[in-house]
This record gives structure tokens, sequence and C-alpha cells, in this order.
């Protein structure tokens, strides 16, 4: 069954960029017919989606995040990565990894999730 | 502010039927499929209903799920204290080219 870890530092300083990776088990990322996809929800409030990028294709994001933010994929290491540039307190928030079926737009499998919180 | 709308909150009574809204327009629910997912305290969501009304497994058929025009609607049958959580729609849109979600609606099992 596949399964989707987290993982990033905690605290990041407000303009800084965010990096956060999502660690990818019990499926190959290169075989399997998957969108890639970050979700956060600050604290006490809803989800936002932030992107979701497919092996070999194509990349979708939050307009929102005004080109701040880069999903990567690293098949050969089975995990993948987000970064957030220019980051401020309104990035602070649990940043959930998860998968998207192939011609599907519903999240089916999630991490456990991250916190970070923007401050100096 | 959401793309979706939901009532923030709902409740209901042990055994009662509650249903929940979610409000679109023809860039989203109008013209893709709903899904909805639970979420406690906590913990990361859960899928619970997808293209609309399709239960993944283990969900009980206590969930069901429906669209009329711009809206769709989760309905809860026979509540149970553990169906207490936050739902949320989500649905692809057009014009953001992308997931949309709703703000979430927390439910209270009285």
């Amino acid at each position: 069954q596949l399964q989707l870890q987290e993982s990033g530092p905690g605290l990041v300083k407000p303009s800084e960029t965010l990096s956060l990776t999502c660690s990818v088990s019990g499926a190959s990322m290169s075989t399997s017919k998957y969108y890639w996809a970050w979700i956060r929800q600050p604290p006490g409030k809803g989800l936002e989606w932030i992107g979701s990028a497919y092996y070999g294709g194509n990349t979708y994001y939050n307009p929102s995040l005004k080109s701040r933010g880069t999903i990567s994929l690293d098949t050969s290491d089975n995990h993948f990565s987000l970064k957030l540039t220019s980051v401020t307190a309104a990035d602070s928030a649990v940043y959930y990894c998860a998968t998207i079926p192939e011609a599907a737009s519903y999240f089916d499998n999630w991490g456990q999730g991250t916190v970070v919180t923007v401050s100096s | 502010q959401s793309v979706l709308t939901q009532p923030p909150s709902a409740s209901g009574t042990p055994g009662q039927r509650v249903t929940i809204s979610c409000s679109g327009s023809s860039s989203n629910i109008g013209n893709n499929f709903v899904n909805w997912y639970q979420q406690f305290p906590g913990t990361a969501p859960k899928l619970l209903m997808y293209f609309i009304n399709q239960r993944p497994s283990g969900v009980p058929d206590r969930f069901s799920g429906s669209r009329s025009g711009t809206s769709a609607s989760l309905s809860i049958s026979g509540l149970q204290p553990e169906d207490e959580a936050i739902y949320f729609c989500a649905a692809w849109d057009d014009t953001l080219d992308g997931v949309a979600f709703g703000g979430g609606t927390r439910l209270t099992v009285l």
C-alpha cells in the first residue's frame, strides 16, 4: 500500500525558502499513474491546494502562490519536493503531500502532515 | 475566501440524517466531479467520497453524495458519535486550473 511521509524544517524565517520532501513507499513514482501533490492547512483554517506534478508531464500550481512554488519529482530516490520562496507568516501551516490518480481530481493517499512556522 | 461555499457548522443527534451542502459555480461543481474529505482533529484528511457519489473501500454506506447543478451535498444517515469531524468538499476548477476546496463544515453529534 502506498504511503507518504513529509519531512523538513519546522521553522523558516520570513523571506527565506521553505523546502519540504515527501518520501513515497509502497509504489514506484516512475511507474505509478499518479499526480504528486501538496496541500496546506493554516492553523484553524481550511485546506488549500498548492500544486500537483505528473511524472514526465504537466505541473499545476495554485495562482494564489504568485509563482513562488515549485514541485519537483525525484523518481530515482522515490520522493518529491516542494519549494516555496519568499515566505511570510501567512505561509505558516500544516503541509500535506498527497496523490491524485491519473485522470481524476481527488486526493486518495495523504501523508500525516508536517507543521511549518514562519517566524524570525 | 474559499471558492466553494459550505456552512461552517452542522449538527444532529445519533440516528438522525444530516446533509452538508457545498455551493460552487459552472467552473467547478457544475462541470466537474465533486469529492468529499473527512478530517478528525490533529489528523490528515481522508477521502470520503469521490466522483460525486463513489465511496472508497471501507467507507460505510451511511455516507452518500449527490450533485444538482452547481451545488453538491453529502448526506450521513444513521448518524453516529464517531462521525463528529470536519467535512470538506472539493472539485477541479476550470478557472483556477486546479483543485478548489470548500471552507469545511464542522459536524457535531449532540
